[in-house]
């Protein structure tokens, strides 16, 4: 069946890296866009990035604009998020999700992972 | 950035009550919002696309209509199962996508 299966959180000091890791089956995964949205208890859901089915483009929300780079390995069906400079506020659980449609971005997001937590804490 | 204003933040209704979550966006945004149901430790599930849409599988008691840029969730006969925070999203004006503030469900 389709899946996503995120991994690589953890408890991380501020101003260290980490990188997420979503593995996508059941699905022609290099045929769609994906994105990383996060949940916080204070804040809900906030979209952090999407990226092309071909990784030709991406964007990012302004909270993590130059801090974090989203990317793919079409061969591995793999999605990633490597978050550098991390602060006290990026604590949250992280999402990956497919966009609906292929190969367009429709923003409408139909297939989630269960979600990877990271904490950033001293 | 373009705002969403969900209310209520939390709501009690019981089963068989006709249910109504509303989203208003800060400008106009078109059809462009869709409709997420969360349960407790599970991901958001897309149950509404583009304002009226139902997403494959969602049962028909659900729907969303739109009205300029007040948009509305309803239930039209809750059930124990519909249980969880509902979220709307906006995606014109991209990027970003946001959120509304979620929407608890109770049963009382």
């Amino acid at each position: 069946q389709v899946q996503l299966v995120e991994s690589g959180g953890g408890v991380v000091q501020p101003g260290r890296s980490l990188r997420l890791s979503c593995a996508a089956s059941g699905f022609t995964f290099s045929s769609y866009g994906m994105h990383w949205v996060r949940q916080t208890p204070g804040k809900g859901l906030e979209w952090v990035a999407v990226i092309w089915y071909d990784g030709t483009d991406k964007y990012y929300a302004d909270s993590v604009k130059g801090r974090c780079t989203i990317s793919r390995d079409n061969s591995k069906n793999t999605l990633y998020l490597q978050m550098n400079t991390l602060r006290v506020e990026d604590t949250a659980v992280y999402f990956c999700a497919r966009d609906r449609y292929s190969p367009t971005i429709s923003y409408e997001l139909d297939v989630w992972g269960q979600g990877t937590t990271v904490t950033v804490s001293s | 950035d373009i705002q969403m204003t969900q209310s209520p933040s939390s709501l009690s209704a019981s089963v068989g009550d006709r249910v109504t979550i509303t989203c208003q966006a800060s400008q106009d945004i078109g059809n462009y919002l869709n409709w997420y149901q969360q349960k407790p430790g599970k991901a958001p599930k897309l149950l509404i696309y583009r304002a009226s849409n139902l997403e494959t599988g969602v049962p028909p008691r659900f729907s969303g209509s739109e009205s300029e840029t007040d948009f509305t969730l309803t239930i039209s006969s809750l059930q124990p199962e519909d249980i969880a925070t509902y979220y709307c999203q906006q995606f014109n004006n991209l990027p970003p996508i946001t959120f509304g503030q979620g929407t608890r469900l109770e049963i009382k």
